[in-house]
């Protein structure tokens, strides 16, 4: 069965310094993986993707991504969190017809 | 309007209620989404339409009935429901439906805040 594990449900940094959201999955084949961010009282913002072109993936707001398939990892970094950082983050994969599945959410807290 | 609209953002209803919350999306997209977020729990999906007919109903209880009359609007109409069917509901949006190999960007609403009594 395919499935995502975020592995923190809440990661406290300060503003300034690097930020590391751990996902882990698990599949038979090589998955659509992606995070999505959700700030308090929005909707999800898609933050970036991996779809096998390359396994570092820069996305938006300054956030990559690298794709390890011998961890079966898919962690979330930024060098330097800003304030406006702090939110909830999830990780999830694409399986066929449109069907999304999302991990459990990181709560990533940034202080000044 | 831009993006995806949903209203009412937050409905506090009785168990013997019936009402309706309404999704629109402004982007030209064919594909719509109803997600079900509750605390403490992962995001779940509840239905996909694409090109206005229901690809997924994943499970969902008959008290919940989508409606999809265009591209452009996702309706869930909702009666007798439960305490426990108090959550977040989210609409969201694509351009095509997400698929292995290929993220197809889903754009979401705000969501309505839904307590039931």
């Amino acid at each position: 069965a395919q499935s995502v594990t975020q592995l923190d449900s809440h990661v406290s940094v300060s503003e300034g310094t690097p930020v590391l959201l751990r996902c882990n999955y698990s599949s038979s084949y090589s998955p659509s993986l992606f995070w999505y961010v959700q700030h308090p009282n929005k909707g999800l913002q898609l933050l970036l993707k991996y779809t096998s072109a390359a396994t570092l993936v820069k996305g938006i707001n300054g956030f990559e991504a690298e794709f390890k398939k011998s961890e079966t990892s898919f962690h979330l970094t930024k060098p330097s969190a800003h304030m406006s950082d702090a939110a909830e983050y999830f990780c999830g994969f694409n399986t066929n017809a449109g069907k999304s599945t999302f991990g459990d959410g990181t709560t990533l807290t940034v202080k000044p | 309007e831009t993006g995806v609209t949903q209203t009412p953002r937050h409905l506090v209803m009785g168990m013997t209620n019936k009402k309706s919350l309404k999704c629109e999306q402004h982007l030209g997209h064919n594909a719509m989404y109803w997600y079900k977020q509750s605390a403490k729990k992962p995001l779940e999906l509840m239905f996909v339409y694409s090109l206005e007919e229901r690809v997924e109903n994943n499970s969902v209880p008959s008290r919940f009935s989508p409606e999809c009359p265009n591209s452009s609007h996702l309706f869930l109409h909702l009666h007798t429901l439960q305490p426990e069917d108090s959550a977040l509901y989210l609409c969201a949006s694509s351009q095509g439906l997400a698929g292995v190999g290929h993220v197809n960007e889903q754009f979401f609403g705000p969501g309505t805040r839904l307590t039931v009594l």
